[in-house]
């Protein structure tokens, strides 16, 4: 079956650091989401992603659409505490009924006191 | 209301009774989904509903029922369930299918099975 792979699994970073996470197929998408989630609750959608080669920011976070649709990347810039948690891709395979949603593994995202 | 609303936030149950999560949503999205969530792993789809009908089963054992009573409304109706169904139930919700702008979740139940 189709695959995402998501790295890297964990992350251990300090405080004012930039951090970056990607995923990568085989397979082409037609949409990248990327989902944040915290213990205890469920994943906040974070960006979405439209188009092949789109780049999109929102606040201190930037993701984008690889040109071959087959891959994205997350960057976080100037890493704060509240960051912590865990980041998932998702990609969307088509764009009628008979769609996929293929969740990447999660990259936990752990900060250094 | 931008939300999803998942009830009870944590339910401890016996392999013999029967109970049920809700969900509720009123931000007007047509699709409506069960997840099941493992530690440390993403989501896994259970059932999808489109326009208040079930559209996917991802071949989830029986002992699982999903219910949809109306568009804001998603019921998951649980008997007869085994230690290994421990987990964190996510209850999602999107404006259509497929979902291209993303779900909203909602908090999860926290699932024991004892």
């Amino acid at each position: 079956g189709q695959q995402l792979n998501q790295s890297p699994q964990s992350m251990f970073i300090q405080e004012g650091e930039d951090v970056s996470m990607n995923c990568t197929s085989s397979s082409i998408f037609n949409t990248w989401l990327w989902y944040k989630q915290d213990p205890g609750e469920g994943p906040v959608l974070l960006i979405a992603l439209y188009k092949a080669g789109e780049l999109t920011s929102n606040g201190r976070l930037t993701a984008q659409f690889g040109i071959t649709r087959k891959d994205s990347f997350l960057n976080i810039s100037a890493s704060i505490p509240s960051d912590v948690g865990i980041y998932f891709c998702a990609g969307l395979t088509n764009m009628d009924s008979n769609y996929q949603l293929i969740w990447g593994a999660g990259t936990k995202l752990i900060i250094k006191p | 209301d931008t939300e999803v609303t998942q009830t009870p936030k944590h339910l401890v149950m016996g392999m013999t009774n029967k109970k049920s999560l809700k969900c509720e949503q009123h931000m007007g999205h047509r699709a409506m989904y069960w997840y099941k969530q493992k530690a440390k792993k993403p989501p896994e789809l259970m059932f999808v509903y489109s326009y208040e009908k079930l559209s996917i089963n991802e071949s989830v054992p029986s002992r699982f029922s999903p219910e949809c009573p109306n568009s804001s409304l998603l019921n998951l109706h649980l008997h007869a369930l085994q230690p290994e169904d421990s987990a964190l139930y996510l209850c999602a919700s999107s404006l259509g299918t497929p979902p291209n702008y993303g779900y909203t979740f909602g908090s999860g139940t926290r699932l024991t099975v004892v």
